[in-house]
């Protein structure tokens, strides 16, 4: 069946380090990887889109690369600051008005 | 903030009563999908409808069913409500002329089944 991985452990991190993290997924042939942002208590917001056929795509302090072969994304946020903390969920797409299946997300924690 | 809002923002039931949250979608979006998250989890999808119609179900019993009205508003049912209903009942509208299917998400409807 689907499965999308990512680290279920917080990440804690300095203020003004690079944070990264990981999206891993199998029996999947994702059209997209999308990125998308939740604080305690409120819904997702979209953060960065990549598609099948792209590598790298750069949004600001943000950074989404996707590798098909190894079925791997990572995040990143460089220069990372207290307000970056929340949970971070990837989500898997193959476009058309289907659904997104999400990740169980990674809470992302920045320490002064 | 998307332009998606939901109602009520928190609700308690007891086992075997049925809820219906509400959801309106951001202005000029044709789709709704409605999605659960329990603690500590990633948003699970419900259904989605488009056109007033279900356009893709996830792997939830019947007992959870919705409507989409034609200002393309929503609303989720659950019947016969169980301890493990217990979640964050998110609603996210999208175009489905955008092909990513990004989805721009309410605020979520906390949901407690006692």
């Amino acid at each position: 069946s689907q499965k999308i991985e990512q680290n279920s452990e917080a990440l804690n991190i300095q203020e003004g380090k690079t944070a990264t993290l990981t999206c891993n997924y199998t029996n999947y042939s994702p059209a997209y990887l999308q990125w998308y942002r939740q604080d305690p208590g409120r819904g997702p917001v979209f953060l960065l889109l990549i598609r099948e056929n792209e590598k790298e795509k750069r949004k600001e302090r943000l950074k989404v690369t996707f590798d098909t072969t190894l079925k791997q994304s990572l995040f990143h946020i460089t220069a990372s600051q207290p307000a970056d903390s929340a949970t971070y969920l990837c989500a898997l797409g193959t476009g058309g008005g289907n659904k997104l299946t999400f990740g169980t997300g990674t809470q992302l924690k920045v320490e002064l | 903030e998307t332009g998606v809002t939901q109602s009520p923002t928190h609700l308690i039931k007891t086992r075997g009563q049925q809820v219906t949250l509400r959801c309106s979608s951001q202005s000029g979006h044709n789709t709704v999908s409605w999605y659960q998250q329990a603690l500590g989890q990633g948003p699970q999808f419900i259904f989605q409808y488009y056109r007033e119609e279900e356009n893709g179900r996830g792997n939830f019993p019947p007992r959870f069913s919705g409507l989409q009205f034609p200002n393309y508003s929503s609303e989720l049912n659950v019947n016969a409500l169980e301890l493990d209903d217990s979640a964050l009942y998110l609603c996210a509208s999208s175009l489905v002329a955008d092909l990513t299917d990004t989805q721009y998400f309410g605020p979520g409807t906390r949901l407690t089944v006692l």
